[in-house]
């Protein structure tokens, strides 16, 4: 069975530092991951996947992140915040050869302070 | 182009009774999966469906059901409604089935059961 875990539900930062918000799976398979972004009363928007090519992804908005094998991570980075980026993220798994089924993370909601 | 849409957006039931809800996919996919997401929880996988077949199904009780057209649109129907189904219902479309394409997520339909 595959599951994400998100650490910390909320992250607050100051407009222009770092986000870092925390990815970790389980998966007996190797996985495809994925990074959605949920502004409010809206859908979800995709940020970026990986989907076992190059290990650092780069995606919309300026955000990357990077898939760690041996620590079963995949975290969201973005050098510097902006007050757009407040919204909510959510981390999910899905593997290769499967059908389109993406477990999800609870979430983490993202604040940014100016 | 038109993205994912869902109808309606908003709807309040009865506790019992029943719900029918629309997805229309992106021009050219022919996949659509459905979601529930509960308030303060990231998605859960209810149905996806491929060239108007059920090619997986969540942890839902039969009481959830769902279906696809010619035109690859959708139907999600809840029948005997418990107030533990309220929840935003979102509808990805991909164009085809496989967990290495991207989804395409709507604005959802936010579903209250009173």
């Amino acid at each position: 069975a595959q599951s994400v875990t998100q650490l910390g539900s909320h992250v607050s930062v100051s407009e222009g530092a770092l986000v870092l918000l925390r990815c970790n799976y389980s998966s007996s398979v190797p996985p495809y991951l994925f990074w959605y972004v949920q502004y409010p009363n809206q859908g979800l928007q995709l940020l970026l996947k990986y989907t076992s090519a190059a290990t650092l992804v780069k995606g919309i908005n300026g955000f990357e992140a990077e898939f760690k094998k041996s620590e079963t991570s995949f975290h969201l980075t973005k050098p510097s915040a902006h007050m757009s980026d407040a919204a909510e993220y959510f981390c999910a798994v899905t593997h290769s050869g499967g059908y389109n089924k993406l477990i999800f993370g609870a979430g983490t909601r993202l604040a940014v302070h100016p | 182009d038109a993205g994912v849409t869902q109808s309606p957006t908003h709807l309040i039931k009865t506790r019992g009774q029943q719900v029918t809800l629309r997805c229309s996919p992106i021009s050219g996919h022919k996949s659509v999966s459905w979601y529930q997401q509960v308030l303060g929880q990231g998605p859960q996988f209810i149905f996806q469906y491929y060239e108007k077949e059920e090619r997986g199904r969540g942890n839902f009780p039969d009481r959830f059901s769902a279906r696809q057209f010619p035109n690859y649109s959708s139907e999600l129907n809840v029948n005997a409604l418990l107030l533990g189904d309220s929840a935003l219902y979102l509808c990805a479309s991909s164009s085809q089935g496989g967990s290495s394409y991207e989804q395409y997520f709507g604005p959802g339909t936010r579903l209250t059961v009173t």
